[in-house]
């Protein structure tokens, strides 16, 4: 849905490395979104941008970093992965903020597993 | 911390049922209210986004209500069918941010 491409899909990596997840667009949204998803808490927001360099924290950003270098490129970084931070992690994008109206469109999610 | 809080958790009813939700929020800096349908190992769709109070919106058997002097949002299913099963979320976009918050989801089970 809105050309949104998510890479790795599957990732197994151990406690203590980096990791980079990748959120491509091909729709020119100008917001992108990365958020986890946890069993009993819903989707929660990690960090977000509204422009090419611009970001902004979300409510779980502790342990995580974000880059946005192009329009269509939002990465998402765990510097040294703990357990904790096993999870199903999506992205999102849309044309313009939530609170103009404007819904968001998800990719179809990475798991990352960290043991 | 903005609470944006979903009832009931978890719903079963019987085909041809038809059921609603509740999602709760704070009402003060109010902007928009979004609903979005996930299905079990999809990604989540956007079912409606709502902004003023008292917007109705209307999807096939699908609507939802807003009111935001009172903090809520009905969604509603006529006539439940079994593909009508997925998780239910609501969100909250409260400020000029672009932030959502969502919630933790209503998980609808509709048996054939």
């Amino acid at each position: 849905d809105a050309g949104i491409t998510q890479s790795p899909r599957h990732k197994v990596t151990e406690t203590g490395t980096p990791v980079t997840l990748r959120c491509h667009q091909t729709e020119n949204h100008r917001y992108m979104y990365w958020y986890r998803q946890d069993p009993g808490h819903g989707l929660r927001l990690i960090h977000y941008s509204y422009g090419v360099k611009d970001t902004d924290k979300g409510e779980v950003s502790d342990g995580y970093s974000v880059s946005r270098s192009k329009t269509e490129d939002f990465l998402l970084t765990l510097e040294s992965a703990t357990s904790s931070q096993t999870s199903v992690y999506f992205c999102a994008t849309a044309n313009r903020g939530p609170q103009e109206g404007q819904p968001q469109h998800f990719g179809d999610g990475t798991r990352l597993s960290i043991l | 911390i903005l609470n944006v809080e979903q009832s009931p958790q978890s719903l079963h009813v019987q085909e041809g049922d038809s059921t609603n939700f509740t999602c709760s929020f704070p009402s003060s800096n109010f902007y928009a209210l979004h609903w979005y349908r996930w299905e079990t190992a999809k990604s989540p769709e956007a079912l409606f986004v709502m902004t003023l109070n008292g917007d109705e919106k209307k999807k096939g058997r699908i609507s939802a209500t807003l009111n935001t002097k009172e903090g809520y949002s009905y969604l509603y299913i006529k006539g439940s069918q079994p593909e009508d099963s997925a998780t239910y979320l609501c969100a909250l976009g409260s400020s000029n941010t672009g932030k959502l918050i969502f919630g933790q989801g209503t998980t609808l089970q509709v048996k054939p």
